[in-house]
């Protein structure tokens, strides 16, 4: 069964501090790997998007890596400010007959303390 | 471009009244259709998944049921809801590629409290 999972599942940290939230998948046959932020009562909205053959992706202060071997991603925020506080969700898709079918973590939940 | 519209935002309804959720993709064709919840604290659930008209995959066991009578369209309903039917509804599309990177597009989600 596809699975996705997250940690930690929620984190606190101070403004200015460095963060990285973890990855674990077992999605297969695997198409590509995203890092989502939801701010809360919003829907989602995408950071980064990895295929198989791409290690490190950057988007501004977000810096999202794949290991594919290992099945493991990391998203890493550099310098957090207090609107970075979120749920930053991790979504695996898989290639299926019917097409790409898209596996949800169930988030980690960061908190930027002054 | 290609938008996505989910209504309403907001919901509250009795115990046992009926419900249906709509969410309209706009600007694509044969699109993937996903219908997550989100509980209070919780991580996004997959209820509903579509590939095309009329073809719908559960998820999870539930009180609801989805149906897509239209290409772009997908409907969340239930019959009789319950309590624990609350939570933040997400309706959300892709592109239904043969290979290649995959994007997922959500509406703004609808707040549903059973009362």
């Amino acid at each position: 069964k596809n699975q996705v999972e997250q940690s930690p599942q929620s984190l606190i940290i101070l403004e200015g501090k460095n963060c990285t939230l973890q990855c674990n998948y077992t999605v297969s046959p695997f198409s590509n790997l995203r890092w989502y932020k939801q701010d809360t009562g919003r829907g989602p909205v995408s950071l980064t998007i990895m295929t198989f053959s791409e290690n490190t992706k950057s988007n501004g202060r977000y810096t999202a890596t794949l290991d594919a071997d290992t099945k493991q991603s990391s998203l890493h925020i550099t310098a957090s400010q207090l609107s970075d506080s979120a749920s930053y969700i991790c979504v695996v898709s898989a290639l299926t007959g019917g097409g790409n079918k898209l596996t949800f973590g169930t988030g980690t939940q960061l908190k930027v303390e002054l | 471009s290609q938008t996505i519209h989910q209504w309403p935002a907001t919901l509250v309804q009795p115990v046992g009244s009926p419900l249906s959720l709509e969410c309209t993709v706009e600007g694509t064709s044969n699109p993937n259709l996903y219908w997550y919840r989100q509980a209070a604290g919780r991580g996004l659930q997959l209820l509903f998944y579509s590939v095309g008209i009329g073809q719908i995959s559960s998820e999870v066991p539930q009180n609801l049921s989805a149906s897509r009578p239209q290409d772009r369209q997908f409907i969340l309903s239930s019959k009789k809801l319950l309590l624990s039917d609350s939570g933040f509804y997400l309706c959300a599309w892709s592109v239904r590629p043969l290979r290649g990177n995959t994007e997922a597009f959500f509406g703004q989600g609808t707040r549903l409290t059973v009362v």
